[in-house]
C-alpha cells in the first residue's frame, strides 16, 4: 500500500534562515505531488505540484520553492525565511480518482 | 477561477443528533467532489468522493454525502453523530478548468465540529 511520509514533523526556525521540507512516497510510481499550507480557518491553499521530475508549478507567489529531485521526493525549500511563512505544511499524492492522500504535515514556526 | 465556500464555521451538536454539513462550488463543468476529515492531532484523511455515478455517496464511519449539480451542492451527512466524530471537515472540489489533468484540488475553508457526550 501507499505511504506518504512528512519531516520533520515540527521545526522552529529564525528569520531569515534557510528552509528544507522533506516528503517521499513510497508504494507509487510516477505520482503527481502537492505542497499545501493549512492555516486555520482558511482551509488549505496549494503553492506547488508536480507530474514528474523536475517538473514544478507554482500556484501563488511567495517565498517559498520546491524542487523534485526523485520520482518519489518532493522537497519545499526557502532561502530566507519570513515570519508569515509560520505554518502547517501538507505533502500529498493523487490517487487513481483524483483524490489525493496526504502526509502528517510539519508544523513551522518562525520566529 | 473556481471556489468552493462551507457556510458553517463551527457547528456544536450533542451526541446521537444528525449532522449536515454544507458545501458549494463554484463551477459549471465537471468536478470530482471529496469531503476529507481531520481529527484532533491526526493528519487529514479521505471520508469519501464523488467521481460518478450515483449522486448518493457514502463513505467510513457512516458519513455520506449527496452531489445535487443544479445546486453546485455537496452536503455531508451523518444521521447520529458520535464524541468521536469531532474535528474538522473540510469539502474540496477537483475540476478541468484550464484544461489541465494535474489533479488540482480547491478546497472549503472547513468546518470545526464538537460533539458533546
Amino acid at each position: 500500500s501507499q505511504t506518504i511520509h512528512q519531516w520533520p514533523a515540527t521545526l522552529v526556525q529564525p528569520v531569515g534562515s534557510p528552509l528544507s521540507l522533506e516528503c517521499t512516497v513510497e508504494g507509487t510510481s510516477n505520482p503527481n505531488l502537492y505542497w499545501y499550507r493549512q492555516a486555520a480557518g482558511r482551509g488549505l491553499q496549494l503553492l506547488f505540484y508536480s507530474v514528474g521530475i523536475g517538473q514544478i508549478s507554482s500556484e501563488v507567489p511567495q517565498n517559498l520553492s520546491a524542487s523534485r529531485p526523485q520520482d518519489r521526493q518532493f522537497i519545499l525549500s526557502s532561502k530566507k525565511l519570513l515570519l508569515s511563512d509560520s505554518g502547517f505544511y501538507l505533502c500529498a499524492w493523487k490517487g487513481p480518482y483524483n483524490e489525493q492522500f496526504f502526509g502528517p504535515g510539519t508544523r513551522l514556526t518562525v520566529l | 477561477a473556481q471556489s468552493v465556500s462551507q457556510h458553517n464555521h463551527h457547528v456544536i451538536l450533542s451526541e446521537a443528533a444528525s449532522l449536515e454539513l454544507g458545501c458549494n462550488y463554484s463551477y459549471g463543468g465537471t468536478v470530482n467532489l471529496f469531503w476529507y476529515v481531520q481529527y484532533p492531532g491526526q493528519h487529514l484523511q479521505l471520508l469519501l468522493k464523488y467521481f460518478s455515478g450515483d449522486p448518493l455517496v457514502k463513505g467510513i464511519k457512516g458519513f455520506e454525502a449527496e452531489f445535487i449539480k443544479s445546486k453546485f451542492s455537496f452536503n455531508l451527512r451523518k444521521p447520529s453523530v458520535q464524541w468521536s466524530d469531532t474535528a474538522e471537515y473540510f469539502c474540496a472540489v477537483r475540476t478541468n478548468a484550464g484544461g489541465t489533468s494535474y489533479g488540482k484540488l480547491t478546497f472549503g475553508q472547513g468546518t470545526i465540529l464538537t460533539v458533546h457526550p
